[in-house]
């Protein structure tokens, strides 16, 4: 089975840097991601990391190690419109996702 | 171009009846999935449709789900004998070749459920 922790919630100033951590237990990985999801909203794809390092998409960059079983998101130059949960989801065996309980990230002026 | 749609946006049933919940995933996607979301936590698989492959259903949580797929485009998620704990939002997703390359599922904005 597959299994992910990261934290529940975080708070933050505007321009702040935020990280986000994801650890995982899974009986198979084929890569790690990061979505987005605003309240009442669906979520939104991020990043997807397969192979160990920094993926960097504008002011959000994810990182992966698959020795360690563990990812982060991290969040830079934090706007009031980052305020959202963001989940990590690790694929496996299936073509399907697990995904993590969700960080729910406060943005304040 | 349009994205997945989900109906309906709502539905409130009693226990006990059936529901059937619909997705239309974006043109060309072969692979499609569905997760439920209880409020306030993550996405839970359900089910996973790829091409004309066997289903994946090994998110179901009883035997009173139940999911199709028809002519590879829209689906229809049912739930029989509706109970309480039923109540949440069910996310439809799809994805281009639902290859391990990149898993980017693109979600439609949900049906929320809710079970009188």
């Amino acid at each position: 089975g597959q299994s992910l922790e990261q934290p529940s919630e975080v708070t933050a100033v505007e321009g702040a840097i935020v990280q986000i951590n994801c650890t995982y237990q899974t009986s198979g990985f084929y890569g790690l991601s990061w979505y987005q999801q605003h309240d009442g909203g669906a979520p939104t794809f991020l990043s997807y990391n397969a192979l160990d390092g920094l993926e960097e998409t504008g002011r959000f960059s994810s990182f992966l190690s698959r020795s360690d079983s563990y990812g982060y998101l991290l969040l830079q130059e934090l706007q009031m419109k980052d305020s959202a949960s963001y989940f990590c989801a690790v694929s496996g065996a299936g073509n399907k996702l697990t995904f993590g309980g969700g960080t729910r990230v406060l943005v304040k002026p | 171009g349009a994205g997945v749609s989900q109906s309906p946006s709502n539905k409130v049933t009693e226990k006990g009846k059936d529901v059937e919940l619909r997705c239309d995933p974006i043109s060309g996607h072969t692979a499609l999935y569905w997760y439920r979301q209880s409020l306030g936590q993550g996405l839970e698989f359900l089910i996973y449709f790829q091409g004309n492959s066997a289903p994946d259903k090994s998110g179901l949580p009883s035997d009173r789900f139940s999911a199709e797929r028809t002519g590879g485009s829209v689906s229809t998620l049912t739930i029989q004998r509706t109970q309480q704990e039923d109540s949440a939002v069910y996310l439809c997703a799809s994805s281009l070749a639902g290859t391990r390359q990149t898993d980017e599922q693109y979600f439609g904005p949900g049906t929320r459920l809710t079970v009188t």
